[in-house]
């Protein structure tokens, strides 16, 4: 079954902490996708990676493809980075739009 | 605009109402998608509209009916569901997936908490 983990499931960090958030993923994807979602909202896409690196202020995300694997990291978290992070990906085999979710990690930042 | 819309916000129905769950975007999007999400879980898929057409419904009781009336709107229409049915149902839309093609970012909308009685 393909499958997709995150670690860890719950964070808690002081504010101006560096945060990283792990996704791993069972076999090969065509694309991945990190996302937010505040508590009682919709859900944000933050990044949508298929290779390499990608930066958008506070937040990297990084993907290797060889070791199936991808990290979120925020720099300086804030409080309202509290949310819950979502990692998601698209098999390369999967024909159509399917993702695949993770469980979610949910991060707490304490002022 | 980068925006999905959902209304309403919010819905409580008995489980003999017949009730619709409206979402709608203008970014030229020709795949739209129905998620449920209960608490603290990760969103499930229902179902998957590609070029007004349904492609992908995940065994989803019959009590949830899904529709696509033109490109920019997607309906839900629900019918003598069951308590356990109350969960944030979600919207989103994308470029639609074709084999071996890139793929393209999900843009959601805020939801629409369901509360069945």
């Amino acid at each position: 079954k393909n499958e997709v983990e995150q670690s860890p499931q719950n964070l808690t960090a002081q504010e101006g902490e560096f945060i990283t958030i792990n996704c791993s993923y069972s076999v090969g994807i065509s694309a991945l996708h990190w996302l937010q979602q505040h508590p009682g909202g919709g859900i944000v896409s933050l990044f949508m990676l298929s290779s390499g690196k990608k930066k958008h202020g506070r937040l990297i995300a990084t993907i290797n493809i060889q070791e199936k694997h991808s990290s979120l990291h925020i720099t300086a978290s804030h409080p309202r980075d509290s949310a819950v992070y979502i990692c998601a990906v698209r098999w390369r085999e999967t024909s159509g739009s399917r993702l695949t979710f993770g469980e979610g990690t949910q991060l707490t930042v304490n002022p | 605009d980068t925006e999905v819309t959902q209304t309403p916000k919010h819905l409580v129905m008995g489980m003999t109402n017949k009730k619709s769950l409206k979402c709608e975007q203008h970014m030229g999007h020709r795949a739209m998608y129905w998620y449920k999400q209960k608490a603290k879980k990760p969103p499930e898929l229902m179902f998957v509209y590609s070029y007004e057409k349904l492609s992908i419904n995940e065994s989803v009781p019959s009590r949830f009916s899904p529709e696509c009336p033109n490109s920019s709107l997607l309906n839900l229409h629900l019918h003598a569901l069951q308590p356990e049915d109350s969960a944030l149902y979600l919207c989103a839309s994308s470029h639609p997936h074709l084999p071996g093609q890139s793929s393209y970012e999900q843009y959601f909308g805020p939801g629409t908490r369901l509360t069945v009685t």
